[in-house]
């Protein structure tokens, strides 16, 4: 069975930083794109960021970019996000998900809750 | 950067009603599209995968239909468990920033 459990979640200061962190299990780490999506308080869901299987290639929504780093362990069997400068913006459930040509596996998500 | 829109945003609908959503791409994604169903406090569920591919255990009452840049969800007859929030998805490889429509909550 596929899981995907997130970890690193918590309440954090503006300004400051903050890891999280996805280990799977039950499939092929390494085979699979990997993402990370957020969901703001009664927002939508929106994608952050995404990793190829080999860590080569990353890509991220505007609103992060320079701020937020995605990164993955595959000997490990984890994703990663590093969140720099955080904002009240960023309070959101945030869920790693594996990626493949049918749709996402999503994980439980972590709460990251910004503010003074 | 493809922009995906959904409409409508809200939708009020009856058990038993047939109830169609649309999302459109403003660019071709092919057939990569996915749908999730998301109930309160609840991880999102897929439901349809490559535009119209029903994934394991999701009732037949879905479907999904449609390519490049035009999508519809069809809910056949409206259960009473379907009252949620639906996002559209696209996942083209080729335009790796995946982004979601803003979401249609089935409400009654």
């Amino acid at each position: 069975e596929v899981q995907l459990v997130e970890a690193g979640g918590g309440l954090v200061q503006p300004g400051e930083s903050l890891r999280l962190s996805c280990l799977g299990s039950g499939f092929t780490f390494s085979a699979y794109w990997m993402t990370w999506v957020r969901q703001a308080p009664g927002k939508g869901l929106e994608w952050v960021a995404n990793i190829k299987p080999d860590g080569s290639e990353n890509y991220y929504v505007d609103s992060v970019k320079g701020r937020f780093r995605i990164s993955r362990d595959n000997a490990k069997k984890s994703l990663y996000l590093q969140m720099n400068n955080v904002q009240g913006a960023d309070t959101a459930v945030y869920y790693c998900a594996r990626v493949s040509v049918a749709g996402l596996v999503w994980g439980q998500g972590a709460l990251v809750t910004v503010s003074s | 950067d493809i922009q995906m829109t959904q409409s409508p945003s809200t939708l009020s609908a009856s058990v038993g009603d047939r109830v169609t959503i649309t999302c459109r791409a403003s660019q071709s994604i092919s057939h990569w599209l996915a749908w999730y169903q998301q109930k309160p406090g609840k991880v999102p569920r897929l439901l349809i995968y490559k535009a119209s591919y029903l994934d394991n255990g999701v009732p037949s009452r879905f479907s999904g239909s449609g390519s490049e840049t035009e999508f519809t969800l069809t809910i056949s007859s409206l259960q009473p468990e379907d009252f949620a929030t639906y996002y559209c998805q696209q996942y083209d490889s080729s335009s790796p920033k995946w982004t979601f429509g803003q979401g249609t909550k089935v409400e009654i």
